[in-house]
């Protein structure tokens, strides 16, 4: 079973400050995904990637085969990113039965 | 695009009773998935099907029982509910490149 790991378990930042959040695999996959969950709200997906780097407004991805690891980047934070981001890996074979980190708490004070 | 739809999004249970969560998706997705999240934890994997017909159970299927009898619908049945079933359920699914799409979740409380 693959061990997914994400640090910070909290990061607390202030508005506008640049945000950097990691994660990290123990087995070889095919994709990673980062998920976001508003407190009390529902899971969005954020991003799906295999390699190299996603962009989608302010958040980036990038992911390391290699070196088995990922980064969830936001730039110029604001107060409504404050959210719990989840990272979960695939099976490399087989279903798609997701491996979930235990997620990162990012609260951004206006 | 409906998306996945989860009802009821709220639901007091006694001891005992029995309920349906429904799960509904519009995108044609083969794997469905149902997980529970408890305050403050992660998501466990409840059950989950590779298409119709087909479902098998996740890490924490005890209490819980599913069936897949259309690619639209995977709903999860609860008998005999316990206070240890109080959760979040999220309900989800997927088709290989397309991601995962998750249902806005159903809160139950068993007392």
């Amino acid at each position: 079973k693959n061990e997914v790991e994400q640090s910070p378990q909290n990061l607390t930042a202030q508005e506008g400050e640049f945000i950097t959040i990691n994660c990290s695999y123990s087995v070889g996959i095919s994709a990673l995904h980062w998920l976001q969950q508003h407190p009390g709200g529902g899971i969005v997906s954020l991003f799906m990637l295999s390699s190299g780097k996603k962009k989608h407004g302010r958040l980036i991805a990038t992911i390391n085969i290699q070196e088995k690891h990922s980064s969830l980047h936001i730039t110029a934070s604001h107060p409504r990113d404050s959210a719990v981001y989840i990272c979960a890996v695939p099976p490399f074979f087989g279903n798609e039965k997701l491996t979930f980190g235990t997620g990162t708490r990012l609260t951004i004070i206006p | 695009n409906a998306g996945v739809t989860q009802t009821p999004k709220f639901r007091i249970l006694k001891i005992g009773q029995s309920m349906t969560l429904q799960c509904t998706q519009d995108m044609n997705h083969n794997y469905m998935y149902w997980y529970r999240q408890d305050p403050g934890m992660g998501l466990k994997l409840i059950y989950y099907s590779v298409g119709a017909g087909i479902t098998d159970k996740g890490e924490v299927p005890n209490g819980y029982n599913v069936s897949r009898s259309t690619t639209e619908d995977f709903p999860l049945r609860l008998e005999l509910a316990a206070p240890s079933q109080t959760s979040v359920y999220f309900c989800a699914s997927s088709s290989g490149p397309s991601g995962y799409t998750f249902g806005s979740g159903t809160r139950l409380t068993v007392v």
